[in-house]
């Protein structure tokens, strides 16, 4: 447990759905930070959040909307996904965006059929 | 850019000592962190360097020399439990975001 909880832990939606993954942090931090794990590739960051505010977005598609609503939730919201959006989803938080130390929650595991 | 380099896979046997080395390229580096991650579960901090040298962690060490661009993680007394994947990340300093190699598989055997 590391303090970070994702919800849902698996998620198969068509290309037409929309959805959201959730996230919460229970560790008083201040920045919360959406990856993407895909097989043999690197962990890639998608969105930064600090205090409530995006600060990062490494060219991520449309089709994957962000929403900070304080600094304990993170979502994202998908919509009209493609089969190579499936991949692991992973949360984190750390104390503040300058901190070396990231908290990962467990992921929800996301297959676009 | 940031770029990182460690192995894809690396196997030992219960009870020896394994090295996963880790070289970058980056614009600019404030440190060097190593995550865990168990198959089907979240990736953990392991440690960080921000200086030259060795930070020892029980069973687990964590190297870093700035001038080489090379850092490792010293796993002793393996276990069983110890296979999962590691990362290495670098903080390249300005944002703070670290960037992420692709991961080492370390596989212990019996």
């Amino acid at each position: 447990e590391t303090g970070v909880t994702q919800t849902p832990r698996h998620l198969v939606m068509g290309m037409t759905n929309k959805k959201s993954l959730k996230c919460e942090q229970h560790l008083g931090h201040n920045a919360m930070y959406w990856y993407k794990q895909s097989a043999k590739k690197p962990l890639e960051l998608m969105f930064v959040y600090s205090l409530e505010e995006r600060v990062e977005n490494n060219s991520v598609p449309s089709r994957f909307s962000p929403e900070c609503p304080n600094s304990s939730h993170l979502f994202l919201h998908l919509h009209t996904l493609q089969p190579e959006d499936s991949a692991l989803y992973l949360c984190a938080s750390s104390q503040d965006r300058d901190s070396h130390t990231q908290y990962f929650g467990p992921g929800t595991r996301l297959t676009v059929l | 850019g940031q770029s990182l380099e460690q192995p894809s896979e690396v196997t030992a046997v219960e009870g020896a000592i394994v090295q996963i080395n880790c070289t970058y390229q980056t614009s600019g580096f404030y440190g060097l962190s190593w995550y865990q991650q168990h198959d089907g579960g979240a990736p953990t901090f392991l440690s960080y360097n921000a200086l030259d040298g060795l930070e020892e962690t029980g069973r687990f060490s964590s190297f870093l020399s700035r001038s080489d661009s090379y850092g490792y993680l010293l796993l002793q007394e393996l276990q069983m439990k110890d296979s999962a994947s590691y990362f290495c990340a670098v903080n390249p300093g300005g944002s703070y975001i670290p960037t992420f190699g692709r991961g080492t598989s370390l596989i212990v055997h019996p």
